[in-house]
């Protein structure tokens, strides 16, 4: 079965940082693309990263370029995000999803992860 | 970047309707959308993807069309748990935006 699963979330200052992780299972990671989408409460979703099987390719949203990073670590099964400069508009649950393969869309998601910027 | 507008965004309908919501891309994306339902508190799940094309496991009374800048997303007969947020889509470049969203209330 697969899984993912968000982890690292939680309150933080403005100004802060943050990793995010994303552990995967029951599936060979390396074999797929992955992303970072998120939802302000009361809000949509906001698509903010992607990565492609290796790492070579990366893409952002314009609201976290130059602020966040996407990588992975195929020997460990993880997707990670790392956040700086947060600010209260980052406060929302995360999100990591896995591409479907050569058609897009995003088959398989995270629980999310809940993250609080706020002093 | 593409922008999707979806509409309605909050819909009220009964058990056993037709309900119909539309997603219009500023630019073309041939059929590189997808549809996705949120119950709260959840993450969201695929239900059509390349515009038509039913997830596994996804019930058929759950049907998308379209192509270009104009899709729809149908539910033929609404069940009890098909009251959600869906949401759509574009995966034909980055960044790949979502809709804002349609609410689907009981009425």
């Amino acid at each position: 079965e697969v899984q993912l699963v968000e982890s690292g979330g939680g309150l933080v200052e403005p100004g802060g940082s943050l990793r995010l992780s994303c552990a995967a299972s029951g599936f060979t990671f390396s074999e797929y693309e992955m992303n970072w989408v998120r939802q302000a409460p009361g809000q949509g979703l906001e698509w903010l990263s992607y990565i492609s099987r290796y790492g070579t390719t990366t893409h952002y949203g314009d609201s976290v370029k130059g602020r966040f990073t996407i990588s992975r670590d195929n020997a460990k099964n993880s997707l990670y995000l790392h956040m700086t400069s947060l600010r209260a508009e980052d406060t929302a649950v995360y999100y990591c999803a896995r591409d479907k393969q050569f058609v897009g869309g995003f088959e398989h998601w995270g629980p999310g992860i809940l993250v609080v910027v706020s002093s | 970047d593409i922008h999707l507008t979806q509409s309605p965004s909050f819909l009220s309908a009964s058990v056993g309707d037709r309900v119909t919501i539309t997603c219009r891309a500023s630019l073309g994306i041939n059929n590189f959308l997808a549809w996705y339902q949120q119950q709260p508190g959840k993450a969201p799940r695929l239900l059509i993807y390349s515009a038509s094309k039913l997830e596994d496991g996804v019930p058929s009374r759950f049907s998308g069309s379209g192509s270009g800048t104009e899709f729809t997303l149908t539910i033929s007969s609404l069940q009890p748990e098909d009251f959600a947020t869906y949401y759509c889509q574009q995966i034909k470049t980055y960044p790949h935006t979502f809709g804002q969203g349609t609410k689907l209330e009981i009425k």
